[in-house]
């Protein structure tokens, strides 16, 4: 079974542009949740969607935002990007109930 | 205000002998915990799981401790091997089905495991 996949692997942007970032999960898996990690900040939480809909959301400004599509395919988007914003960030699937959450292996952005 | 916490920055072993990573919860609402590892650049690798119900799982050289009472996890790996050298983070979540399936993580624990 091929595992969660992310794209683009790395991006680098400049600030006040915004970035899409894709994610595809483990087929099967209808919950697909994204997480940003920097070496300040550790992993941090951003959102969880299941079944096209969000079902949380971490403490990050409305700049971040994503979707999940029908075939459960996910996208996050960040607008208006500043320096902090350099980070990477993974990708989770899973079932959706309380069980393991499988990482993609991340999209590594910079932002000049 | 950190739930979850990883008091050991980093642990240095030698190889065959057992590595204990330690983590800490204050959430008493938290009723699920897993273990990670993690090489730079890459996503973290699923280890092992223990649900709420339970005080220990195991599964080949990972062993899984929960003491509800004490809301304190450990991770024994043995015996260690140097491929075991990595980041190691502890995760937790508070599952109900209006909220899903969010993890709150530790700050991580580096293990070196020495030949």
């Amino acid at each position: 079974k091929a595992g969660v996949t992310q794209t683009p692997r790395y991006l680098i942007k400049t600030r006040g542009q915004q970035v899409t970032l894709s994610c595809s999960p483990i087929s099967g898996h209808r919950s697909v949740s994204w997480y940003q990690q920097t070496p300040g900040q550790g992993l941090q939480f951003l959102f969880e969607y299941f079944s096209e809909t969000q079902r949380n959301k971490g403490n990050f400004p409305g700049r971040f935002s994503g979707r999940q599509f029908s075939n459960s395919r996910s996208e996050m988007n960040v607008s208006t990007l500043e320096l902090g914003d350099s980070a990477l960030y993974l990708c989770a699937s899973s079932l959706g109930e309380p069980n393991e959450q499988f990482f993609g292996p991340g999209t590594r952005l910079t932002v000049l | 205000d950190q739930q979850v916490k990883q008091n050991s920055p980093s642990l240095s072993v030698q190889e065959g002998r057992i590595s204990i990573l330690n983590c800490d919860y204050t959430n008493s609402m938290f009723d699920y915990f897993l273990w990670y590892k993690k090489y730079p650049a890459e996503g973290p690798t699923f280890l092992i799981s223990i649900s709420s119900i339970k005080d220990k799982n195991e599964d080949g050289r990972f062993t899984v401790f929960l003491n509800k009472s004490a809301k304190h996890l450990s991770l024994h790996i043995v015996p260690s091997q140097p491929g075991d050298s990595a980041v190691y983070f502890c995760a937790a979540s508070a599952y109900y089905e209006a909220a899903g399936n969010k993890l709150t993580f530790g700050g991580g624990t580096r293990v070196l495991v020495k030949p």
